[in-house]
């Protein structure tokens, strides 16, 4: 199974702040890899897919990059409701392994 | 409105059995591969299990293997996930997931989960 590994597991940031999270898979998954973010007791929802690809209706401040086993997700100028914890997941092979989670919480 | 409805989340004893259930609407469920995740209480997410649109190919973690059963019933737009032989670390919040795909020409398609149900708590406990 593909290892994936996130890093910060947890940051502290401000409204108004640029903030990056890093995915690191165990081996290459090529841009196979979503972004999510979940807020407490609520469902996850996808963010960025094919690395670098904006779901529809999610706010152009979320980008993502990386190929092969290095990705990124940058939230420019933070908003309070971006307060939540995101998860990478590749879907290059079965089963779609998700990252541990890195809860973004306000300074 | 789109829309996946988890049900059958229960408090079962180790060893035991669950069934959960998955209603979907608002889209036509024979056309998507859909999704289990998991999350176990404090924790991250894990991808359980998916399924594809008529039901030929089934996927499971390591963990669940020879106990879990993914199915679905197209005619009815509801996916089920027998669980058997439960343990205490399968308990969590069960969500289902529609699994979208995006095909690319001469590579494997992109996953991604794009509908979730609110979920429903398996509590596996003596």
């Amino acid at each position: 199974d593909i290892q994936m590994t996130q890093s910060p597991s947890s940051l502290s940031a401000s409204v108004g702040d640029r903030v990056t999270i890093t995915c690191r898979a165990s081996q290459s998954v090529n841009n196979y890899l979503n972004w999510y973010q979940q807020k407490p007791g609520k469902a996850p929802k996808v963010l960025i897919y094919a690395a670098s690809s904006l779901q529809s209706g999610v706010p152009s401040r979320f980008s993502g990059s990386g190929s092969g086993t290095d990705f990124t997700l940058s939230i420019s100028n933070l908003q309070p409701e971006d307060f939540a914890t995101y998860y990478c997941q590749q879907s290059y092979s079965t089963p779609r392994t998700f990252g541990q989670g890195t809860e973004v919480e306000i300074k | 409105e789109v829309q996946l409805v988890e049900s059958g989340g229960d408090l079962v004893q180790p060893g035991g059995s669950l069934r959960l259930s998955c209603a979907a609407s608002g889209f036509s469920f024979s056309s998507y591969w859909i999704a289990w995740v998991r999350q176990a209480p404090g924790e991250g997410l894990e991808w359980v299990a998916n399924i594809n649109q008529d039901g030929s190919e089934k996927n499971y973690v390591d963990p669940v293997k020879g106990r879990f059963t993914v199915s679905r019933d197209n005619a009815k737009s509801s996916l089920y996930l027998q669980m058997n032989n439960l343990r205490a670390d399968d308990t969590a919040f069960y969500y289902c997931a529609r699994d979208r795909f995006k095909a690319v020409a001469g590579a494997r398609p992109y996953h991604y989960m794009d509908v979730w149900g609110r979920g429903t708590t398996v509590t596996v406990s003596s």
